[in-house]
């Protein structure tokens, strides 16, 4: 099984800053024949399901804000909140699709 | 628009067994994977399973193999999840979530409290 690493476990960002996220995959989730990095974020608020931002490693989902940005390829990926908004306070966790499904752990993001 | 109501959730002793269901509209069923993830209290997502459209694909985590059982019934645009051996480490919100091309949908969740 693929695994899923996260780093921070938690951050705090004052509002306006930015808020960067890292992800690691114990192997490649990079498809060859497609060169597509199957790898999705998604965002947490508290008594609610997940809400997915990005897919691909770096599409954002219909609606989503243009403050929230992917990168990576490969087994290293990053999800960067280029300014944080109150409303952004949430766990947000990576997940891989290139082979069954793997969540990451969460990153816990709050107000500083 | 795309709608996913868990039920089935309770109370259950260690030992006991639990059938999960989601009632899914909105969609063409038949068309699309559909998924089990679970999230016990104050920790992380999990994915438990998925099953292809025709019912006959099915993938499991290796936390939960021989323990539990996806199924669909397409007719009913249900899916269900059937958890036998239930532990204390069951004890989770479980959803249901379809994967579409560039989106996905997810229920609102059904708790699982496993306790003697």
């Amino acid at each position: 099984d693929i695994v899923m690493t996260q780093s921070p476990d938690s951050l705090a960002v004052s509002l306006g800053e930015r808020a960067t996220i890292n992800c690691k995959s114990s192997q490649s989730v990079l498809y060859s024949s497609n060169n597509k990095n199957y790898l999705a974020w998604y965002q947490q608020k508290p008594g609610q399901p997940p809400k997915l931002l990005i897919y691909w490693a770096s599409t954002r989902e219909s609606g989503v804000p243009d403050r929230f940005s992917g990168s990576g390829s490969g087994t290293d990926f990053t999800l960067t909140i280029s300014s944080l908004q109150a409303e952004d306070v949430a766990v947000y966790y990576c997940q891989q699709y290139y082979s069954t499904r793997t969540f990451g752990p969460g990153t816990k993001v709050g107000i500083k | 628009q795309v709608h996913l109501v868990e039920s089935g959730g309770g109370l259950v002793k260690p030992g006991g067994s639990l059938r999960l269901s989601c009632a899914a509209s909105g969609f063409t069923f038949s068309d699309y994977y559909m998924s089990w993830i679970r999230q016990a209290p104050g920790k992380g997502l999990e994915w438990v399973s998925y099953i292809s459209g025709s019912g006959s694909n099915m993938y499991y985590a290796d936390s939960v193999k021989g323990r539990f059982t996806i199924s669909r019934d397409n007719a009913k645009n249900s899916l269900y999840l059937q958890i036998n051996s239930l532990r204390a480490e069951d004890t989770a919100v479980y959803y249901c979530a379809v994967e579409m091309t560039t989106t996905d949908y997810w229920g609102q969740g059904t708790l699982v409290t496993v306790s003697s």
